[in-house]
């Protein structure tokens, strides 16, 4: 079974502080991603990696970074926190698609709340 | 315009009704397509893949019609349990990431 862990569940923030998200896979997969949800607007992506040391931008990448040092853990890095970062954050995992197989695994998200 | 359009809903509908959910998607090149799951406060999950060809899979037919870039999920004989939302996901290239709809809510009533 693939199992997706992000840090924490719920997070309140003041604005400005320096806030990290840390997302774990435990299936040896390539490819991680974050997302945020709002209302609305369904799953935005910010960054993703296809590899350790690598990160590509996202649709949403302004007021975010990543970090990709192992193979199982991706970090998503807000350096400022504002309010409008107040969302729901996705981590998903992958394989490399092999045609229309194919399939992103997600944890059980991180609401981050920055007042 | 959005590159994955579905219809927010919500659907109520009764216990036992067959309901369909529609989606088109911008990029004609897109490579594969697939509906998501979302229960409330939960991740989403893969429910299933949408082929060329169509496929079933026990009360659940998804659709594609690339000519017309449009996907539909029906569902039949609709339970309490489906009540979720469900996601419409297009792949639109060879690589790994994928484009979300924004979601169709769909509430079961006894």
């Amino acid at each position: 079974d693939v199992k997706v862990t992000q840090s924490s569940r719920y997070l309140v923030k003041r604005t400005g502080e320096k806030v990290f998200l840390e997302c774990v896979q435990d299936m040896d997969h390539e490819n991680m991603f974050w997302y945020r949800q709002d209302p609305g607007l369904g799953l935005r992506l910010i960054y993703f990696s296809y590899d350790v040391k690598m990160k590509e931008k996202g649709d949403i990448p302004e007021g975010y970074s990543v970090s990709r040092e192992k193979k199982e853990r991706f970090s998503l890095i807000l350096e400022s926190a504002s309010t409008n970062q107040t969302s729901m954050y996705l981590c998903a995992s992958s394989l490399p698609p092999r045609g229309s197989s194919y399939e992103q695994y997600f944890g059980p998200g991180t609401r981050l709340t920055v007042t | 315009r959005k590159e994955v359009e579905q219809d927010p809903g919500p659907f109520n509908v009764p216990e036992g009704a067959t309901v369909a959910f529609n989606c088109t998607y911008s990029n004609s090149a897109s490579q594969s397509f697939f509906w998501y799951r979302q229960d409330c406060r939960k991740e989403p999950k893969l429910l299933m893949s949408v082929y060329s060809s169509g496929n079933e899979d026990g009360r659940f037919t998804a659709q594609l019609n690339r000519a017309s870039q449009y996907i539909s999920l029906l569902i039949r004989d609709s339970k309490l349990s489906d009540s979720a939302t469900y996601l419409c996901v297009v792949n639109p290239a060879q690589g790994g990431k994928l484009i979300f709809g924004q979601g169709t809510e769909l509430s079961v009533k006894p």
